[in-house]
């Protein structure tokens, strides 16, 4: 049981340059997310997947693209990336359903520099 | 959406019992408290939920006020593996739906 597992791990891109961010689950969790995390930074929220087939904008959408391609995996493409997009990304899983009672586990994150 | 409020820094004596803060004064009637923390540059960890009685689980206990306003995180016997930053997190939305919205935390130093 791996949990939220994360690949790449590390990653410098040059400016305009596109790349897809992995994220994968095998708690059949019916929600996941997308999070970024800026040096001294909480964790923005930047899209998310409520069930599979579906997916939603969060609080820092500009720049990104997400693909619910089923329910274990969801991945987060920059199709032009920006120095700005500097960040470590964090993928989640929880199980959702009915109640709000359900902790989020997350990977452990993605470090992505933009040059 | 309800916002917390937490204190930017606190220390806390090993051994002794580390109680961490929030304001939570507009949390709605069926949101719950979430406290995660994240150690150095890792992912965040879950530690605990509550939403309106006092939870207690084996890695620390929360208390929240009767009028839910207001919480308190506490790690009984804080170590060093303590050392984070502790957030405390209202969840929006129901259903499937629900998000964690972070804030910036508190960083809990554990000293010798």
């Amino acid at each position: 049981n791996a949990g939220v597992t994360q690949t790449p791990k590390f990653q410098v891109l040059k400016t305009g340059q596109s790349m897809t961010l992995q994220c994968a689950q095998d708690m059949n969790h019916n929600s996941m997310y997308w999070y970024r995390q800026d040096p001294g930074m909480g964790l923005r929220l930047i899209y998310y997947s409520a069930s599979e087939g579906t997916t939603d904008k969060g609080e820092v959408p500009n720049g990104y693209n997400v693909s619910r391609l089923n329910k274990r995996e969801f991945s987060l493409r920059l199709e032009s990336a920006a120095p700005s997009q500097t960040s470590v990304y964090f993928c989640a899983s929880s199980g959702g359903g009915t109640s709000t009672g359900t902790e989020a586990f997350f990977g452990q994150g993605t470090r992505l520099t933009v040059v | 959406d309800a916002k917390t409020t937490q204190p930017p820094s606190m220390d806390c004596a090993e051994g002794r019992a580390a109680n961490l803060p929030c304001n939570h004064s507009t949390i709605s009637g069926n949101e719950y408290v979430y406290w995660y923390r994240q150690i150095h540059s890792q992912g965040p960890q879950y530690i605990i939920h509550g939403l309106k009685n006092n939870e207690t689980n084996e890695m620390a206990s929360l208390i929240i006020t009767e009028d839910r306003k207001s919480s308190t995180l506490i790690l009984p016997h804080a170590t060093l593996r303590d050392t984070a930053v502790y957030y405390c997190i209202v969840r929006v939305g129901t259903g499937t739906a629900s998000k964690l919205t972070f804030g910036t935390g508190t960083r809990l130093q554990v000293t010798l």
